[in-house]
Formats: C-alpha cells, structure tokens, sequence
C-alpha cells in the first residue's frame, strides 16, 4: 500500500543553528500528518500537526509545513538544542484510524 | 508524559508461546491503537479499537488479536510466536479515531 516515504538519512547540525527535516508522502488522500520525535528506548513523543487544509503550523521553536501540490512535509525546529537530538518521524493519518510512519530522520546536534 | 502507560516494559519469549501485552491509555479516550516497531524502523500499525470495537487493521495476521475494556485498557495478543516478532510494541490512544494519537514506553518483546 501507500506509505509515507522518508529515506532515512543523519541530519547534524550544530548547536544554535535550525534543523529542517523533510518527508514525502504517497498518499493523496491523507487529510492530517503528524510529527512525532522518539529518544531512545522511548514511545515517539507528539510535536506538532497539521491538516490538509493548512499550509503552516507554528509551535514552540517548530514549524511544520505542508505542500499538497508536491506531496512534500516539512519539520523546522528553530535554534536546536542538544536535548532536540533523537529520530524524527512523519505519519499521515488515512481513513481515519492508522498513521502509516517514514523510517525516520536522526537528529544529531553538536555542542 | 501522555498518561498512556504500558506493561510489562520487557519481555522474553520462545518461539511457538502466546504473549499478551497491556496497554492503560488516557482517561476518555475512547480510542487505542498498537503498532510494532522494528529496531531501526518507524512503527508499523497493527489494529485500533474504538469503543471496544476493532476499527481497521494493518497487515498482520490472525494470530495478532487484540481486546478493549470500558476502563480504557487494553491488551494485543500474539500467539504462536515467531522470531520475527520481536519488536517494540508501541499503543497510542486518542479522543477518538481522526485525533492526535499519543504513544506509551512500549513493551520490548524478544523471541527466542
């Protein structure tokens, strides 16, 4: 089936400096996405989500943005702390009950 | 925290066993989903229960049963065990279906 694509890739960036992790998606009809942070040994950990009909979403230091056209999800942390480092993940939420998850983007910040 | 809490953390099994973990979600969430994840993985959906009803199912076979309780418990079943069932079993409840869902510790279940 469709599934949510992130190739799992390192992201290092030093302390201070922004993040940007980014997500595709397959599947056209998912109307609500999600980012969920997950620190070792830990359940994933809610961020920040948007619906289909928003563009942007600000919370505290992150910014999700969503492009519909391209399919295309992004995560912006804002001046990234050593506590930010852990594997981020996106999920699309389709027909309402499963999120289907990317296999995840590692954080890793520098002091 | 998300007040979703689940038991046991860890947990060795044989191959061929019956396991049942449980799952004790937030207080009116009428809505609990379980995933497995696999090491290095993200999480894969198993099933959800709304009100005590199965409302959808992923791709996983019978063996994979699950029940919901009117005190916002719940438990997912796996019988005959395989290797491959180890994983990390992750439940998540939610207001209902179409709300955010917020995850529990997870249960780390090795199969030998």
């Amino acid at each position: 089936g469709e599934s949510v694509g992130l190739h799992l890739p390192t992201l290092s960036v030093q302390e201070g400096d922004n993040s940007i992790i980014n997500c595709a998606y397959s599947n056209s009809a998912s109307d609500y996405f999600i980012w969920y942070k997950q620190e070792s040994g830990k359940g994933p950990q809610f961020i920040i989500d948007i619906r289909s009909n928003m563009d942007k979403r600000q919370g505290q230091r992150v910014t999700v943005l969503l492009n519909k056209t391209v399919k295309h999800l992004s995560l912006q942390i804002a001046a990234t702390q050593p506590g930010d480092s852990a594997v981020y993940f996106c999920a699309e939420n389709y027909a309402g009950n499963m999120l289907t998850f990317g296999g995840g983007t590692r954080l890793m910040v520098k002091p | 925290e998300t007040g979703v809490t689940q038991s046991p953390t860890h947990l060795i099994k044989t191959r061929g066993q019956q396991v049942t973990l449980r799952c004790s979600s937030q207080s009116g969430h009428n809505t609990v989903s379980w995933y497995q994840q696999a090491l290095g993985q993200g999480p894969q959906f198993i099933f959800q229960y709304y009100r005590e009803e199965e409302n959808g199912r992923g791709n996983f076979p019978p063996r994979f049963s699950g029940l919901q309780f009117p005190n916002y418990s719940s438990e997912l079943n796996v019988n005959a065990l395989e290797l491959d069932d180890s994983a990390l079993y992750l439940c998540a409840s939610s207001p209902d279906p179409r709300e955010t869902q917020y995850f529990g510790p997870g249960t780390r279940l090795l199969v030998l």
